[in-house]
């Protein structure tokens, strides 16, 4: 149980246009969900929250006009990137929170962008 | 299919050493992270093993076997401030983060 998947896996596009990654929490309903930055040997680094029905919170510093992320459903999130430019080539990753008590967070796959 | 495995729980005294083990099975090895994570934190790096063997950062100590599908991360001299969860992670043959589930560490006064 408590799987959480990311489409796509990998994506490579141009600079310039927009880019859209779904995250899904597959046996379980996610009223909060994560995203996360990881640069290269580094710790992640969280973008937003994600809360159902309602707006993203974005930490500070992250653009919330550039990474859009829409909340639809208790099973899906999505983050857009839009305008994409080469700086934003990274690996995006999201997790999902358990209905637990101990508000545990299922970790996604991870998507790989690269912008050219 | 893929897996990690770790201890969902371990409890250990202030001042001792505790070693967490992860096991894994995926397709392919392109390296393997260990996180420590706070509750209601992000992440945080704590290392990175591509090569078999002992890497020692301070306090912390991580070990990779790739025959063996096998790491542990080795925390000494432990503090009250250890108590997080440890999340072993896999980078697979595609470059996909396989997790594991976490092991919840307690640490004992």
């Amino acid at each position: 149980g408590a799987v959480v998947s990311q489409h796509p896996s990998r994506v490579i596009c141009k600079s310039g246009t927009s880019v859209k990654i779904e995250c899904r929490s597959l046996d379980f309903q996610a009223t909060t969900m994560f995203w996360y930055r990881q640069f290269p040997k580094k710790s992640l680094m969280l973008m937003a929250t994600s809360n159902e029905g309602s707006k993203a919170t974005y930490e500070q510093g992250v653009e919330k006009d550039k990474f859009l992320i829409n909340h639809a459903s208790l099973t899906l999130s999505t983050l857009t990137v839009t305008s994409a430019h080469p700086e934003d080539s990274s690996f995006y990753i999201c997790s999902a929170e358990g209905t637990g008590e101990m508000y545990e967070q299922y970790f996604g796959p991870g998507t790989r962008l690269t912008v050219t | 299919g893929q897996n990690i495995d770790q201890p969902t729980e371990m409890t250990a005294t202030e001042g001792a050493i505790v070693q967490i083990n992860c096991t894994y099975q995926t397709s392919g090895f392109n390296g393997l992270f260990w996180y420590q994570q706070h509750a209601g934190e992000a992440p945080t790096f704590l290392s990175y093993n591509v090569l078999d063997g002992l890497e020692e950062k301070g306090r912390f100590s991580s070990f990779l076997s790739r025959s063996k599908g096998y790491s542990y991360l080795l925390l000494k001299e432990l503090q009250m401030k250890d108590s997080a969860s440890y999340l072993c992670a896999v980078v697979d043959s595609n470059y996909q983060l396989i997790w594991g589930a976490g092991t919840k560490l307690i640490i004992k006064p």
